[in-house]
């Protein structure tokens, strides 16, 4: 059974940062591409980034509202992935979701339960 | 950009419900259908347009290609009352805004 299981969200200060993890088990981590996506309170899904697996060069590519502020790694010998969040700003405000790529395809299959992310003062 | 139809839809139970999504661009065929109910991560119903994940009850049907699509809900059971979001994913991943199905 795929689990992800998110942790490391919490109340921080606009300017801040925060580092989001994404505990992975129950199928191949080192072959999938990861993905984080997010959802303000009472808002929509958004697709934040996406890094490809250690064959595919672990390349990375995030959306334009985060580019240059978020950044996605991952360490397949703990199949951990992680979201590296820096100047953050009010409306970075959401719950943080992981999420698996589709083996041999690209839609986003399984989602982790999320951690929220509160920017405050 | 995905754009969804309508907002909200207001069904019974027992009836079918139609939910339209429409992307800006020509997504072909790759599009995939989520369920969120509230305090829920969201969970895949559909991929490829069409193809049912799995587990998903056969009262869930997608169609389309191009850029238009459609999720239809044959007989809405009570636990169907949820938010359905199309996302596509042929050229990075772009969900729409949602659609509120509700008694």
């Amino acid at each position: 059974e795929v689990q992800l299981v998110e942790s490391g969200g919490g109340l921080v200060q606009p300017g801040g940062s925060l580092r989001l993890s994404c505990a992975a088990s129950g199928f191949t981590f080192n072959s999938a591409w990861m993905s984080w996506a997010r959802q303000a309170p009472g808002k929509g899904l958004e697709w934040i980034g996406r890094i490809k697996s250690k064959a595919g060069g672990e390349t990375t590519d995030h959306a334009a509202p985060v580019r240059g502020r978020f950044t996605i790694s991952r360490d397949d010998s703990k199949n951990t992935l992680y979201l590296q969040m820096n100047s953050l700003k009010g409306e970075d405000t959401a719950m943080y979701y992981c999420v698996v790529g589709a083996a041999g395809d690209y839609y986003l299959a399984y989602w982790g339960q999320g951690t929220l992310v509160t920017v405050s003062s | 950009v995905m754009t969804q139809s309508p907002a909200a839809l207001s069904v019974s139970p027992g009836e079918r419900a139609t939910l339209s999504c429409r992307a800006s661009e020509i997504v072909h065929s790759n599009l995939a259908w989520y369920q969120q109910k509230p305090g829920q991560a969201p969970r895949l119903l559909i991929f490829g347009a069409s193809t049912r994940a799995t587990g998903i009850p056969a009262r869930f049907t997608g169609s389309g290609s191009g850029t238009d699509f459609t999720l239809t809900i044959s007989s809405l059971q009570s636990e169907d009352f949820a938010v359905y979001y199309c996302l596509q994913y042929n050229n990075f991943w772009t969900f729409g805004q949602g659609t509120r199905v509700e008694i």
